[in-house]
């Protein structure tokens, strides 16, 4: 199974680029990596999700070099309200077990 | 607002009581999940439904009985909960009966056994 591991916190400042690591050094050819962000008292929110190379969307961009060992989000110029635990999960169509496993997640805190 | 509604959003029950969570979502989604969230933990995955049929348990107790009526809806039957299973219980919802799609939360039950 492709495990995740994460820094358990990081503090930013608005503004800032923040970059959350992860780590996923058994990561297998069919996995995908994808990134949720939650708030407390509520539920997990999608963020980003790819394969290989870069995605960006209207939130954050996704950075996976060419070994897949690891990627990065990355969050440009984040306010207050980016707040939020990170989580990052790797897997693929035929381990479903393996893409619904949550790991320890990442703390962001953002200071004014 | 989330696109996956779950209710009650709040239950106390006593250990002898038989209650069920409700999650709903009218997105033609296909799989349906639940899961249980301690405090400053992450979720961790209970039960999965493709298509109206359990596809995966993990190994949760069985005082704890999901049930899918049809493919919008899903609940969580509780029956002599203990003290540790006060939790927040999410309810998830995906496209098709893939789990490489994006997983839709609600934002839960929270809720608390005397």
């Amino acid at each position: 199974l492709a495990k995740t591991t994460q820094p358990i916190s990081m503090d930013s400042y608005e503004g800032q680029e923040v970059n959350i690591t992860c780590s996923h050094n058994n990561i297998a050819t069919n996995d995908y990596i994808t990134w949720y962000q939650q708030f407390p008292s509520q539920g997990p929110r999608f963020i980003i999700q790819g394969y290989k190379t870069k995605v960006t969307n209207e939130v954050a961009s996704l950075f996976i070099p060419a070994d897949r060992k690891s990627s990065t989000l990355s969050l440009p110029r984040v306010s207050l309200s980016d707040t939020a635990v990170y989580y990052c999960l790797v897997g693929d169509f035929n381990n479903a077990g393996n893409m619904l496993t949550f790991g320890g997640g990442t703390r962001l805190m953002v200071k004014p | 607002d989330t696109e996956v509604t779950q209710t009650p959003k709040h239950l106390v029950m006593g250990m002898t009581n038989k209650k069920s969570l409700k999650c709903e979502q009218h997105m033609g989604h296909r799989a349906m999940y639940w899961y249980k969230q301690k405090a400053k933990k992450p979720p961790e995955l209970m039960f999965v439904y493709s298509y109206e049929k359990l596809s995966i348990n993990e190994s949760v107790p069985s005082r704890f009985s999901p049930e899918c009526p049809n493919s919008s809806l899903l609940n969580l039957h509780l029956h002599a909960l203990q003290p540790e299973d006060s939790a927040l219980y999410l309810c998830a919802s995906s496209q098709g009966g893939g789990v490489i799609q994006p997983q839709h939360f609600g934002d839960g039950t929270r809720l608390s056994i005397l």
